[in-house]
């Protein structure tokens, strides 16, 4: 069974700062992993997707990396800004299933 | 990206009474739509895969006939929580995909008194 876990639970930096989130899955059989942002009481919008035959995804101040043989992922944020603020979810799929890490809740104070 | 809508994005009722949710892809067809459930402060939990013109799957440890499934139409699955209890409290979000990416609704917060 995929299990997905993420670290640190809970950040909170100055701004201006560059940061790593972490992502572990302990099944590197995937199809993809996908970064996602969730604002409190929102749904989720898409931030980057890494295809298992990639290594990393850019987008913006946003790096995805994935090493699939050691079950990790990193998005890395540069120069955070207070509007970085909410949670970030990882999830992995394979086939039809997703699987979702519980999230970091980041927060930049100004 | 595509959009998907989610209505409504809250409801409260009566324990007891049932719910629909619907689910739309606003600008593309969605053979295949996602159910998942988000308690506080926790991650998403994948609830059922919807498929159009046929049965929904479920996870293990969903009831079925609880949380009906049906979609109908290409850009509409509608999830109905019947006979709500407190417990069925949660934040419900949708999504669907388009090739390998996944695309979500906002969200539906469900309130059972």
């Amino acid at each position: 069974k995929q299990e997905v876990t993420q670290i640190p639970a809970a950040l909170s930096v100055p701004e201006g700062e560059n940061l790593v989130l972490n992502c572990s899955f302990t099944d590197s059989a995937i199809y993809n992993l996908q970064w996602f942002r969730q604002d409190p009481g929102k749904g989720l919008t898409s931030l980057l997707l890494i295809q298992s035959s990639q290594r990393e995804q850019t987008s913006g101040r946003l790096n995805a990396s994935l090493d699939k043989s050691s079950g990790r992922s990193t998005l890395y944020i540069a120069a955070s800004q207070p509007g970085d603020s909410a949670t970030y979810l990882c999830a992995v799929r394979r086939g039809q299933n997703f699987v979702f890490g519980p999230g970091t809740r980041l927060s930049v104070l100004p | 990206g595509a959009v998907v809508s989610q209505h409504p994005s809250w409801v409260i009722c009566k324990s007891g009474t049932s719910v629909k949710i619907e689910c739309r892809s606003l600008d593309f067809q969605a053979t295949t739509m996602f159910w998942y459930r988000q308690f506080p402060k926790q991650s998403l939990m994948l609830m059922a895969t919807s498929n159009e013109g046929s049965k929904a799957t479920y996870e293990q440890g969903v009831e079925k006939d609880k949380f009906l499934i049906n979609h109908a139409s290409l850009t509409l699955s509608t999830l109905t929580v019947t006979s709500a209890h407190p417990e069925d409290s949660s934040f419900y979000i949708c999504s669907a995909t388009i090739d390998v990416e996944q695309f979500f609704g906002p969200g539906t917060r469900l309130t059972v008194l």
